[in-house]
C-alpha cells in the first residue's frame, strides 16, 4: 500500500545552519505531496506542496521538490531559526487511497 | 477566513464512556476529514465527509463513528471508550476542487481514565 518513510529524529541544529529532512514515498499512480509541521500543543500546519513531478513547493524559507525518479520530497532550508523548532510531517494525497497519508514525523530542535 | 475551530479542546473522560467531538470548517470548505494522533501509531485517518456523507473510511472499530451537517460541520462520536482511545484528535477541512490539500484544526486532546 502507499506509505510515507522520513528520516527519524531528533535532528539538532545550531541557529543559521542548513536543514534537510528525507522524505521517500511509494504509491501508486501519481500522488500529491506535502510538508505539515506541528508546534508544541497545536495542530498540524501546511507547510508546503506540491501536485506533480518535478514541482517545487515553497514557504518561509523551506522548499521541497518532487522527485519523481527517486520518490523523494526532502524538506530543505538555508538558515534555520529557533522559531523552526517543530515537529515536521511529510505525507501524501491519492495514490490508491484518497487520503493524507503522513510519515512518522521528524522533531527539529534548533539551539541559539 | 477563520480556519478550522474544533471543540472541545480538551477532555477527560473513563473507561466506558462515550463522547462527542465538533468541528467547524473553513467557511466554504465542505469536506471534512478526521484523524488520531498518537504517539504509537502517528497520524492515522479515521473518516471523511462531504455533503454529508462519509466518503471514505479508515481502519477503525465501528465504536468510531461521524456525520456532518447541511452547514458542513461535522461531529465525532467515539462510543464505549477505552485506554487506548487517549489521543489527539484533529480535524481538517478542504474545498472540493481541492480535496488534497487539507487545513488542520488545532485538535482535541481526549484523555480517557
Amino acid at each position: 500500500g502507499d506509505s510515507v518513510t522520513q528520516m527519524e529524529g531528533p535532528v539538532t541544529l545550531s541557529e543559521e545552519a542548513f536543514l534537510t529532512i528525507n522524505c521517500t514515498y511509494t504509491a501508486t499512480g501519481y500522488p500529491s505531496l506535502f510538508w505539515y509541521v506541528q508546534y508544541p500543543g497545536e495542530g498540524l500546519q501546511l507547510l508546503l506542496k506540491a501536485t506533480k513531478a518535478d514541482d517545487k513547493g515553497s514557504n518561509k524559507g523551506f522548499e521541497a521538490t518532487y522527485r519523481k525518479e527517486t520518490t523523494s520530497f526532502h524538506l530543505e532550508k538555508g538558515s534555520v531559526q529557533v522559531s523552526d523548532s517543530a515537529v515536521y510531517f511529510c505525507a501524501l494525497y491519492g495514490g490508491a487511497t484518497n487520503k493524507l497519508i503522513f510519515g512518522t514525523g521528524t522533531l527539529l530542535a534548533v539551539q541559539p | 477566513k477563520a480556519g478550522v475551530t474544533q471543540t472541545p479542546r480538551y477532555l477527560i473522560k473513563t473507561r466506558g464512556q462515550q463522547v462527542t467531538l465538533s468541528c467547524s470548517p473553513i467557511s466554504g470548505h465542505r469536506s471534512v476529514s478526521w484523524y488520531q494522533q498518537t504517539p504509537g501509531q502517528g497520524l492515522q485517518f479515521l473518516f471523511e465527509y462531504f455533503s454529508e456523507t462519509q466518503r471514505n473510511k479508515g481502519n477503525f472499530p465501528g465504536r468510531f463513528s461521524g456525520r456532518q451537517f447541511s452547514n458542513s460541520r461535522s461531529e465525532m462520536n467515539v462510543s464505549t471508550l477505552e485506554l487506548g482511545d487517549s489521543a489527539l484528535y484533529l480535524c481538517a477541512s478542504s474545498l472540493a476542487t481541492a480535496k488534497e490539500t487539507q487545513y488542520f484544526g488545532p485538535g482535541t486532546r481526549l484523555l480517557v481514565l
